[in-house]
């Protein structure tokens, strides 16, 4: 099993660049997130998704923030437009979300993006 | 209202020495309990969870943690650490909010292991 993988591993863009960053994740997982970790805020999640539905994006921070599922093997998440603020490192993750036992989380090693 | 606490932000101790960190939450009812651990530069591996039953559960790498539900604490602990146990330590606790389950983080414990 590859484990979570996600791309780019390290993304730099200059303020007002579109960014997206890809998630794949483990087979046969049902749920997905995306987290967003700074020295200041530490581990924040973003978003969740179950077989490909958003269920929560209340910790989405702006409308600037988007992400989408298209299939049960890919995700993104957008920012447009980027700001200095967005630069943190990103974390998908996935779980097999076995109803009433286990909630345990698989991570990515994680996109690290600086916007400038 | 429900809370994560990791009380200590950075502990240094001797390579071989004993390792508690600690791990609070507030919630009403008992939780689901996670350890995950940081190495630099990479994502979060799950050290050991608790759902229910025996209240030592053990994990990988020779860490174990005791829930405590009258402390309604979460405490990692290891009898002897190895330098490459040098990382960020994160205790989760899955709680419901608004009628979804979510996975929240405590801030964090650095480790730093002095040789």
């Amino acid at each position: 099993d590859a484990g979570v993988i996600q791309s780019p591993r390290h993304e730099v863009t200059e303020m007002g660049q579109e960014v997206t960053l890809r998630c794949k994740p483990i087979s046969g997982h049902n749920s997905l997130f995306w987290y967003r970790q700074t020295m200041m805020r530490g581990l924040e999640l973003l978003i969740y998704f179950n077989n490909n539905v958003p269920i929560d994006d209340s910790g989405m921070p702006e409308d600037r923030f988007s992400a989408k599922m298209p299939n049960a093997s890919f995700s993104t998440l957008k920012i447009q437009p980027s700001e200095p603020r967005d630069s943190a490192v990103y974390f998908c993750a996935s779980s097999p979300r076995l109803a009433g036992s286990s909630y345990e989380q698989y991570f990515g090693p994680g996109t690290r993006l600086t916007v400038t | 209202a429900q809370s994560v606490t990791q009380p200590d932000i950075h502990i240094t101790v001797s390579e071989g020495a004993s390792l508690e960190l600690r791990c609070n939450y507030s919630y009403g009812a008992t939780p689901y309990l996670f350890w995950y651990v940081q190495s630099p530069g990479q994502g979060l591996q799950l050290l050991l969870k608790y759902f229910s039953g025996d209240t030592l559960v053990q994990g990988i790498k020779g860490f174990e943690a005791e829930f405590k539900r009258s402390q309604s604490s979460f405490n990692l602990r290891k009898p002897s650490v190895h330098w490459s146990d040098a990382a960020e330590y994160f205790c989760a606790v899955v709680f419901l909010i608004q009628g979804a389950q979510k996975l929240v983080f405590g801030q964090g414990t650095r480790l730093t292991i002095n040789p």
